[in-house]
């Protein structure tokens, strides 16, 4: 069953502007990390920003941001001030552990982000 | 540098001829995972080690097989390879106690079977 959900496919934004990806997810559990990837034309897997799902303050690197709602199991990425670089595929994803041992990353379907100059 | 390498990065072979995906971390990671990413489906576990001599499936385990004799090596096996498995297959690892923290991710190896 999906228990990661990113609902927009595609998005686009104007360099400069903001943008913000959607994902839910499902979890029994109290205690976990979430996290966003970005995946640019290299393929390379890369670590945007990581949220404590324990923490109340949402997590802030630089520029991306989250919008964290654990009653909601939300978790939305918001990308200020976009630049051409940002544009790539995004993933949401969270570690499901199963009785403390495999943390495998279940990773939502993607949105890829078009940066528009 | 900490790094996770894959070889190769990319592959062209037919079905049923035995391949095999190497992974290799230098970070003294006792969690090793490997993934395949299909469009449309995001990224999916095929197996995972928590340790040398340890392995388990993942959520698409058929078709592979894998190996952990040393700690710092993980090869991905497809011994009789389809064209279903073409994709692209990333390694993954971890100190145990922080899988749910953080995974260092390879680059990528572009397989495709016809």
């Amino acid at each position: 069953a999906q228990t990661v959900t990113q609902s927009q496919p595609e998005m686009s934004v104007q360099e400069a502007e903001t943008v913000t990806l959607s994902c839910t997810y499902d979890t029994s559990e109290s205690d976990y990390y979430l996290f966003w990837y970005k995946q640019p034309p290299s393929r390379q897997m890369i670590l945007v920003i990581r949220q404590e799902a324990y923490k109340q303050q949402n997590a802030t690197e630089n520029r991306f941001s989250v919008n964290f709602q654990k009653a909601a199991k939300s978790f939305s990425l918001k990308i200020s001030d976009s630049q051409l670089g940002d544009a790539a595929m995004y993933f949401c994803a969270f570690p499901r552990g199963s009785g403390g041992s495999n943390y495998k990353l279940t990773f939502g379907k993607g949105t890829l982000l078009t940066v528009n100059p | 540098e900490a790094q996770v390498t894959q070889n190769p990065r990319y592959l062209i072979t037919v079905t049923g001829k035995k391949l095999t995906v190497t992974c290799s971390q230098n970070m003294n990671h006792e969690y090793m995972s490997w993934y395949r990413q299909d469009p449309g489906l995001g990224l999916r576990q095929i197996y995972y080690s928590m340790n040398v001599e340890v392995t388990d499936k993942g959520d698409v385990p058929e078709g592979y097989k894998v190996s952990r004799k040393e700690k710092r090596n993980f090869p991905l096996i497809l011994e009789s390879p389809s064209p279903n498995q073409t994709s692209l297959y990333f390694c993954a690892s971890s100190l145990k106690d922080r899988a749910a923290y953080e995974q260092y991710f390879g680059p990528g190896t572009r397989l495709t079977v016809t």
